[in-house]
């Protein structure tokens, strides 16, 4: 059974970066798109972007002059790094397996709260 | 504002069958599968159809979905106090080269 986990800070300063890792396991992560799904609190999803095992990204475009997202496939973990926070980017952030191109997400992890604030 | 549009509420009592839409565009929907996810209080959402119409092995063939044009629905038969959630629609679009989500539809099993 494939699980996936969050790690990473649950608090963040303005201005900071956001960093987490999200680790593989029971399954390869090669071959899938891997992704960053944010949620604040009460509010809808929305998709920060993926990354194939090949490297190759695609980010929302409103996010993307402030993330990177990498993938280490001897680890089996993939990153997201989120720059110059504010409170704007306090949610829920979830990691989650993609198959094909479509968003078709088969395996999530359970999501890690991350709070912006001095 | 979400780029995909769903009612922000929807509700039925047991045993009775409610349709949830969700509305885009032909850089969308139009284009482009539409997947549907429900999300159940303080937990991660779940893939419940994919492909316009494909259930995951394990989900329940009272949950269905269909597409046309640039909208599409989910439709739950025989509702059971359990489906009490928020659901989402997502789909690939082509114009911002992303996933993009429906506002989500809080359902509500009366």
């Amino acid at each position: 059974q494939v699980q996936l986990q969050e790690s990473g800070p649950g608090l963040v300063k303005p201005s900071e970066t956001l960093s987490l890792t999200c680790t593989v396991s029971g399954g390869s992560i090669s071959s899938y798109y891997w992704s960053w799904i944010r949620q604040p609190a009460g509010k809808g999803l929305e998709c920060i972007g993926r990354i194939y095992t090949s490297g190759s990204a695609n980010y929302n475009p409103s996010l993307k002059s402030r993330v990177t997202m990498l993938v280490d496939t001897s680890k089996n973990q993939f990153s997201l790094k989120l720059s110059s926070v504010t409170a704007a980017d306090t949610a829920v952030y979830y990691c989650a397996r993609g198959v094909g191109w479509e968003p078709r997400f088969d395996y999530w992890g359970q999501g890690t709260l991350v709070t912006v604030s001095s | 504002q979400s780029v995909l549009t769903q009612p922000p509420s929807a509700s039925g009592t047991p045993g009775q069958r409610v349709t949830i839409s969700c509305s885009g565009s032909s850089s969308n929907i139009g284009n482009n599968n539409v997947n549907w996810y429900q999300q159940l209080p303080g937990t991660a959402p779940k893939l419940l159809i994919y492909s316009n119409n494909q259930r995951p092995s394990g989900v329940p063939d009272r949950f269905s979905g269909s597409k046309s044009g640039t909208s599409a629905s989910l439709g739950i038969s025989g509702l059971q106090s359990e489906d009490e959630a928020d659901y989402y629609c997502a789909a690939w679009d082509d114009s911002l080269n992303g996933v993009v989500f429906g506002g989500g539809t809080k359902l509500t099993v009366l």
